[in-house]
């Protein structure tokens, strides 16, 4: 049974570029969450996709957008990069309905922005 | 609004010692409290969750965590620590209202470390 697994796994961009992440959630599971971990902290939603649509979105900018596809994966985008984005990204699958959404992580990917 | 305190970066502990990682909460509503490891180079991982009922939930890999509500402290726990334990430690809370929030607030994160 594969868990969560996220594309790709390290990439580095410049000041300014669009960058996409990808997330297949854990089979099952049809809720897929974002986060961003910058170093040394805890991660911070950036929002959660459930049925095709933003279902809850935290504090970011609108230069960060996700969509998520009928197979449940998702993709999460940010355009105009800054320094400031450079983190490593996780997706977080769930199941809805299954009580205090505990949280399937992937890897991550480690965005670096130059 | 909602947010979880982790007091401190590091733990140290001597394996077969027990050990505590404390975390602290604030909501203003009912809190659903969970704590995830984080190993080097791989996602968090989720150890265990109060909802409701016994203030002592018992998790995965023999830890174990006590609800405080008068504290609002959800401190993790295990009576004998392995080197394996060592990793990264985050305390999480989400704010259960009829507004089906489901943004889950995290800790900065508590580095333990076991000692052979």
């Amino acid at each position: 049974d594969a868990g969560v697994t996220q594309s790709p796994t390290h990439l580095i961009k410049t000041r300014g570029q669009q960058v996409t992440l990808r997330c297949s959630p854990k089979s099952g599971h049809d809720t897929v969450s974002w986060y961003q971990q910058a170093l040394g902290q805890g991660p911070q939603f950036i929002f959660q996709y459930y049925e095709e649509e933003e279902r809850q979105r935290g504090n970011f900018p609108d230069r960060f957008s996700g969509h998520q596809f009928p197979n449940y994966s998702s993709e999460l985008n940010v355009n105009a990069l800054l320094l400031g984005d450079s983190a490593l990204y996780l997706c977080a699958s769930s199941l809805e309905g299954s009580g205090a959404n505990v949280l399937t992580f992937g890897a991550g990917s480690r965005l670096t922005v130059l | 609004a909602q947010s979880v305190a982790q007091p401190e970066d590091q733990v140290n502990v001597a394996e077969g010692n027990p050990l505590t990682v404390k975390c602290t909460y604030s909501v203003s509503g009912n809190p659903y409290l969970f704590w995830y490891v984080q190993y080097p180079n791989r996602g968090l991982q989720f150890l265990l969750k109060y909802i409701t009922g016994d203030n002592l939930v018992k998790g995965s890999y023999g830890f174990e965590a006590e609800f405080n509500k008068s504290q609002t402290s959800f401190h993790l726990k295990k009576p004998s620590a392995l080197v394996s334990d060592s990793a990264l430690y985050f305390c999480a809370v989400r704010e259960w209202n009829a507004g089906n929030n489901r943004k889950l607030i995290w800790g900065l994160g508590t580095s333990l470390a076991v000692n052979p």
